[in-house]
């Protein structure tokens, strides 16, 4: 059974810095696209970034230069570090799992969510 | 404000049909790249419902429906439900953002 478990979210102030975890199991990460999908309290959804199985990441110009995402294919789990943090970034960050269709990539199993909290 | 734009609320009452939609531009939608339809109930995690314009995948009830033309993508529900009341959003990817891109989301009432 595929399964996605986020963790890490909490409160922390502006400037500061956060890793969020999502633990996979039921398939192999690295052989996978993988994504983190943010949403903020009340708004809709927002693509952050992507990591493909070769390890190519892309990501969404509102996180460019201060989040990074990566993978630790021993632990099966992936990572998002967080730097530089604003207000705006407060949201549930979401894992989720990439399928490829017609040069899409679209999301079929996901994680139930972190909460991360930027505020002084 | 979404670069894929969808109406921000839908209703119907039980048993009916209702469709929402989502449009693009020439640089998503209208460039080819499929479009896909998650089902948010409150407070969960997005489901996928519709993936490839048209395809939905195993368990998904076929009272749910996707189509796609031109620049925009509609998602129907017939045999409406009470518990079909939830957040809907399209996504697809944008060649211009080199973005993945989700519209701003449906809130369906079932009345």
């Amino acid at each position: 059974e595929v399964q996605l478990v986020e963790s890490g979210g909490g409160l922390v102030q502006p400037g500061g810095s956060l890793r969020l975890s999502c633990a996979a199991s039921g398939f192999t990460v690295s052989t996978n696209y993988m994504t983190w999908v943010r949403q903020a309290p009340g708004k809709g959804l927002q693509w952050v970034s992507v990591i493909y199985s070769g390890g190519l990441t892309y990501y969404a110009d509102s996180v460019k230069g201060r989040f990074t995402f990566s993978r630790d294919n021993s632990k099966n789990t992936l990572y998002l570090q967080m730097n530089s943090l604003k207000p705006e970034d407060t949201a549930v960050y979401y894992c989720a799992r990439g399928l490829v269709e017609m040069a899409t990539i679209y999301f079929d199993y996901w994680g139930q969510g972190t909460l991360v909290t930027v505020s002084s | 404000q979404s670069v894929l734009t969808q109406p921000p609320s839908v209703s119907g009452a039980p048993g009916q049909r209702v469709t929402m939609s989502c449009a693009g531009t020439s640089s998503n939608i209208g460039a080819g790249y499929d479009v896909h339809w998650y089902q948010q109930l409150p407070g969960t995690a997005p489901k996928l419902l519709i993936y490839g314009n048209i395809n939905r995948p195993s368990g998904v009830p076929d009272r749910f429906s996707g189509s796609q033309s031109g620049t925009s993508a509609s998602l129907a529900i017939t045999g409406l439900q009470a518990e079909d009341e939830a957040d809907y959003y399209c996504q697809s990817y944008d060649n211009s953002l080199t973005a993945w891109v989700f519209g701003g989301g449906t809130k369906l009432t079932v009345l």
